[in-house]
């Protein structure tokens, strides 16, 4: 089994939908981090959480939010999903040392 | 925040070929690391390496944190090696893990 998993690793939306990606991990890390890939534009970075009272915005945070329901899971929601929103969605963890490890990628397509 | 530079964006060699993938940073980081995402998508941890040398196999790396910059060196090309390579910093003011744009590697058989 993988030790960073996502879920959907696909999913097709319609614009004005909520959605939400899910990422669980079994590397007992702390830091959990949600990443988006654009063509062109590498992956930034929408929220990180170093614990579970602890949620951080990344570079492009707004149209999303997060909950970090436990150590091992933290979800990525949508509220009213925008075409602009369709990307590459990472989820990814890491001990205190910072050392990434990430998921396979949910490919997100908003309608 | 923090800049993150890569160059070049893309670069075509033939298979046996040698590389340098660089990577300007334009702050303090208290780590920096190098991934590959193959041609299916998925992200591979290179090297973790905040400062000096390090090696495996045919791949190489150096990062000079004084100077703001790290290398990553590829030598005898095989088309395995194609896909987009990307750098991350941890920036030293938050935590922060910022990537750069990528270099973009096809290597040609």
């Amino acid at each position: 089994d993988a030790d960073v998993t996502q879920t959907p690793r696909n999913r097709i939306t319609k614009t004005g939908k909520r959605i939400m990606l899910e990422c669980s991990q079994t590397k007992g890390h702390d830091r959990m981090y949600w990443y988006r890939q654009d063509p062109g534009l590498g992956l930034r970075l929408i929220y990180y959480s170093f614990d579970v009272k602890d949620i951080n915005k990344g570079e492009i945070s707004d149209g999303y939010s997060v909950s970090r329901q436990a150590q091992a899971k933290f979800s990525l929601s949508l509220e009213s999903a925008i075409p602009n929103q369709t990307a590459l969605y990472f989820c990814a963890t890491s001990g205190t040392g910072g050392k990434l490890f990430f998921g396979s990628g949910t490919q997100l397509s908003v309608l | 925040g923090i800049q993150v530079e890569q160059s070049p964006p893309d670069l075509i060699l033939q298979e046996g070929a040698n590389s340098t993938l660089r990577c300007n940073f334009s702050d303090s980081v208290n780590n920096l690391q190098w991934f590959h995402q193959n041609p299916w998508g998925q992200l591979i941890n290179l090297f973790y390496i905040p400062s000096g040398t390090k090696q495996n196999g045919r791949l190489s790396a150096t990062t000079v944190a004084t100077e703001r910059y790290s290398l990553l060196y590829i030598s005898s090309s095989q088309t395995t090696d194609s896909g987009v390579y990307f750098c991350a910093v941890t920036w030293n003011r938050d935590d922060k893990i910022i990537f750069g744009k990528g270099t973009r590697l096809h290597i040609l058989p």
